[in-house]
């Protein structure tokens, strides 16, 4: 099947620094990649869908100044929190729907996700 | 409204038994899909299970399947005979198609049942 890694997978930082995350498709081209977060004991919330080749779109609530995602390639989306404070500590998760190469979009894959501590 | 509603926050099975996760959703899509995901306490999202609205029969992934009933807009997850490594979160989700038209297939998810299993 279908392989999404994250790197890293787990990142402590402290309070005011920039932390990048990047999420990568191993065996399948991915045009969108979407980003979530999860906060303990709750549910995956869509931050924002990367698209390669152009801006990303953030969900509402989302700080795109942020919370900045480049998709430099059709394997590549990375995700860079700026400025980091406690609050954004949380579990970050990426996904990849490989559909249109031989693989329906009824399966999308996600990242093994990044534990984000910020101190 | 939520789109998704999970209404069990926890639930208790006994090994080998089966049990029923429920999830409603809320579209006014008639294309939409539906997803289960597995959670366990690692983080990563594994896929269980996927029924597509115009699907005529319920799906089934070997101990998994799906109680798909249109009209009451459910789709209960049934896990037979669980095993103690079937502990997890398990989230239900819903992809409609993009508004924009544009190939963004995002998922809402639910706000998860933690499964427990006895012993």
């Amino acid at each position: 099947g279908a392989v999404v890694s994250q790197h890293p997978s787990r990142v402590i930082c402290k309070s005011g620094t920039s932390v990048k995350i990047e999420c990568r498709s191993l065996d399948f081209q991915a045009t969108t990649m979407f980003w979530y977060r999860q906060f303990p004991k709750q549910s995956l919330m869509l931050m924002a869908t990367s698209n390669e080749g152009s801006k990303a779109t953030y969900e509402q609530g989302v700080e795109k100044d942020k919370f900045l995602i480049n998709h430099a390639s059709l394997t590549l989306s990375t995700l860079t929190v700026t400025s980091a404070h406690p609050e954004d500590s949380s579990f970050y998760i990426c996904s990849a729907p490989p559909g249109g190469q031989g693989r329906s979009y009824n399966e999308q894959f996600f990242g093994p996700g990044t534990r984000l501590t910020v101190l | 409204a939520q789109k998704i509603t999970q209404t069990q926050p926890g639930m208790f099975v006994q090994e080998k038994e089966a049990v029923t996760l429920d999830c409603t959703y809320d579209t006014s899509d008639p294309s939409y899909g539906l997803f289960w995901y597995k959670q366990p306490s690692s983080g990563e999202m594994i896929f269980l299970i996927y029924q597509g609205s115009y699907d005529q029969q319920n799906a089934t992934e070997g101990r998994y399947s799906l109680n798909f009933q249109k009209a009451r807009k459910s789709a209960n997850l049934v896990i037979s005979a669980s095993q103690l490594g079937d502990s997890a979160m398990y989230f239900c989700a819903m992809r409609e198609r993009p508004s924009s038209g544009a190939g963004s297939y995002q998922l809402t998810f639910g706000k998860g049942t933690k499964l427990s299993v006895i012993p």
